[in-house]
């Protein structure tokens, strides 16, 4: 069975700390990894993705980081800021199956102002 | 301007009642989603539609029937309800060549007393 295996269950961090939340995985058949963020009430939005064939990717204050032979992918958010908080998924889609998302089972990331 | 939108946004009902949760998305995607999300943030795919045709049916249960009328609807239908159908069920779609970027709608929490 696919699965991507996500820690830690939650996260607490100071204001203008680093966190950071990684995945794993145990099919090696995936196509990409996205990461989603979801605030209470409101449904996952995506936040940054990549390739599996790309070692890092930055998007402002969020970068992933991949590691293909480990089977490893992480996400850090630098500057962690109080509106960061909030639920955060890991996710990769399995390759001949484009259409099909495999959530980690979440990170509860609490900011501390 | 909603992007993907449910209704009803709550939904309580009895055991054995049967129950409809209906989806539409204004983004001109191709592909749309049901997910589940548990108690536990666990977030699971249930069914995919592309272009009307069912291409994810999940291990889930008979009681649960997607219907697409068209490209941007996707309604979920449940019949005799159980206590553990209780959760919160995601509308979600994509466009073509991005199934990673998913648009999630705001949710439905469904409780079955």
């Amino acid at each position: 069975q696919q699965q991507v295996k996500q820690s830690p269950q939650s996260l607490i961090v100071q204001k203008g700390g680093i966190s950071i939340i990684n995945c794993a995985y145990e099919n090696t058949a995936f196509d990409y990894f996205p990461w989603y963020q979801q605030f209470p009430g409101k449904g996952p939005a995506l936040l940054i993705a990549i390739r599996p064939d790309v070692s890092e990717k930055k998007e402002g204050r969020f970068t992933i980081s991949f590691n293909k032979s480990a089977k490893q992918f992480s996400l850090h958010i630098m500057d962690s800021q109080p509106g960061d908080s909030a639920t955060y998924f890991c996710a990769a889609i399995p390759a001949g199956s484009s259409y099909k998302l495999i959530f980690g089972s979440g990170t509860r990331l609490l900011v501390r102002p | 301007d909603t992007a993907v939108s449910q209704t009803p946004k709550y939904l309580v009902t009895q055991m054995g009642n049967d129950k409809s949760i209906k989806c539409e998305q204004n983004l001109g995607h191709d592909t749309m989603y049901w997910y589940k999300q548990d108690s536990k943030k666990f977030l699971k795919i249930m069914f995919s539609y592309n272009n009307k045709e069912l291409i994810i049916n999940e291990t889930v249960p008979n009681r649960f029937s997607p219907k697409s009328p068209d490209k941007a609807h996707l309604n979920l239908h449940i019949n005799s309800l159980e206590l553990g159908d209780s959760a919160v069920y995601f509308c979600a779609s994509s466009r073509r060549g991005a199934p990673y970027e998913q648009y999630f709608g705001p949710g439905t929490r469904l409780t079955v007393t």
